[in-house]
């Protein structure tokens, strides 16, 4: 089976921290994807990989940033954490460029910040 | 952009009964791809059925399966005999460049037993 782990289900932290998000994949899988879920919003993207230190922005990356150092392991950092980043962070990945490839998800990283 | 649209914030349906959930969505390309995924309260979410746009006949998978109406740009998906396992946040998604995905708001599905 798919698995994509991330590293905490759930995260107090306080405004002006660093936060760091770790999210890793067990199937050898080219891309990976951070979203964060607000209700009514659906999923947003924030930042997408294809490979190995290689980034691209999605719709939503203001006041995050993102490492892919390994292929297997895509963190999400928030530099400065403010109390608008509270939300559900989920992070998934797929394999290939195809159509067709679903994506598989992790858990969920529900963030605080006070 | 492309935007995908889920008219039903919440749907009610009873055990053993069919329910349909309805997404629209917006593009000017021919050739995509078209997702459900379901997310239970455990949040894990896992994909239901997919749909290739070049393909006339609509996707099925079990008691899954979907009306797709390429002119129309709809992409309803109807649950047949409906299990209380079946509750969950259901989300439509469009799949654009890049493998990326475009997602609705989401309809959360109760269960009435």
């Amino acid at each position: 089976d798919v698995k994509v782990t991330q590293s905490s289900r759930y995260l107090v932290k306080r405004t002006g921290e660093k936060v760091f998000l770790e999210c890793v994949q067990d199937m050898d899988h080219e891309n990976m994807f951070w979203y964060r879920q607000d209700p009514g919003l659906g999923l947003r993207l924030i930042y997408f990989s294809y490979d190995v230190k290689m980034k691209e922005k999605g719709d939503i990356p203001e006041g995050y940033s993102v490492s892919r150092e390994k292929k297997e392991r895509f963190s999400l950092i928030l530099e400065s954490a403010s109390t608008n980043q509270t939300s559900m962070y989920l992070c998934a990945s797929s394999p290939g460029t195809s159509g067709t490839n679903e994506q598989f998800f992790g858990p969920g990283t529900r963030l605080t910040v006070l | 952009a492309q935007t995908v649209t889920q008219s039903q914030p919440e749907m009610s349906v009873q055990e053993a009964e069919t329910v349909t959930l309805s997404c629209t969505y917006d593009t000017s390309e021919s050739d995509y791809y078209l997702f459900w995924y379901k997310q239970p309260p455990s949040r894990q979410m896992i994909l239901v059925i997919r749909q290739e746009a070049y393909k006339q006949q609509n996707a099925t998978e079990n008691r899954f399966s979907v009306n797709f109406q390429k002119a129309a740009k709809s992409f309803s998906l109807k649950i047949s005999d409906s299990q209380l396992g079946d509750a969950a946040m259901y989300f439509c998604a469009y799949r654009e460049y890049g493998n990326k995905l475009v997602f609705g708001a989401g309809t959360i599905l109760r269960v009435k037993s």
